[in-house]
């Protein structure tokens, strides 16, 4: 089955320990997105690629970072969380007209 | 500033009655509408989507008003399953790209069997 999968479920960090989520496709769409989600709020977008191409929310922290080395892959790195980071991690894929598609998230935990 | 709201955090509906989740926003921008629906523990997944050239759109027991006039929309479920019970999220983009989609804070639905 053709899916969109994020590792690891649960990740729990220490406050300003550098952590690194990670999305995985196997749909070779071309866009991915990642959305952060606070309990009972609306997903909130991050960043997305369009192929290569980073686009980043301007009211996205400096604190977030974003990879994409493939197509497949995108990982979304946390230089220093702090304790308002913790939060579900969603990662997405799209391509031309087609809605997104969610793995099933990242909760991460920061002590 | 929420550029789509959806101000029911939770409705409780019978089993094989009407579930009606509303949603509005303020973009009048936004020419494209979807709903999400998520279970505990798992992302989530698309249900129905309308453009903003219709006002209707059908899918089995799903259907999706838009009021463009109004900035309104609203999810119809009929009838309601309680496999149905699940978070319901309202989306927006401003064209069909898709590159850029807004969701509302999630509607919680529980039917009751």
């Amino acid at each position: 089955d053709a899916m969109v999968i994020q590792n690891p479920r649960y990740q729990v960090t220490q406050f300003g320990k550098p952590v690194t989520l990670s999305c995985s496709q196997t749909l070779n769409h071309n866009v991915m997105y990642w959305y952060q989600q606070k309990s009972s709020q609306a997903p909130k977008l991050l960043f997305h690629y369009y192929d290569k191409d980073f686009n980043n929310e301007a009211d996205t922290p400096d604190n977030f970072q974003s990879r994409r080395p493939n197509t497949s892959f995108c990982f979304l790195d946390i230089r220093s969380p702090g304790l308002g980071d913790a939060a579900m991690y969603l990662c997405a894929t799209s391509s031309a007209r087609s809605p997104l598609h969610f793995g099933n998230g990242t909760r991460l935990t920061v002590t | 500033d929420q550029q789509v709201k959806q101000n029911s955090p939770s409705l409780s509906v019978q089993e094989g009655r009407i579930s009606i989740l509303n949603c509005d926003y303020t973009n009048s921008m936004f020419d494209y509408f979807l709903w999400y629906k998520k279970y505990p523990a798992e992302g989530p997944t698309f249900l129905i989507s309308i453009s903003s050239i219709k006002d209707k759109n059908e899918d089995g027991r799903f259907t999706v008003f838009l009021n463009k006039s109004a900035k309104h929309l609203s999810l119809h479920i009929v009838p309601s399953q309680p496999g149905d019970s699940a978070v319901y999220f309202c989306a927006a983009s401003e064209d069909t790209s898709y590159d850029k989609v807004i969701f509302g804070p999630g509607t919680s639905l529980s039917v009751i069997p």
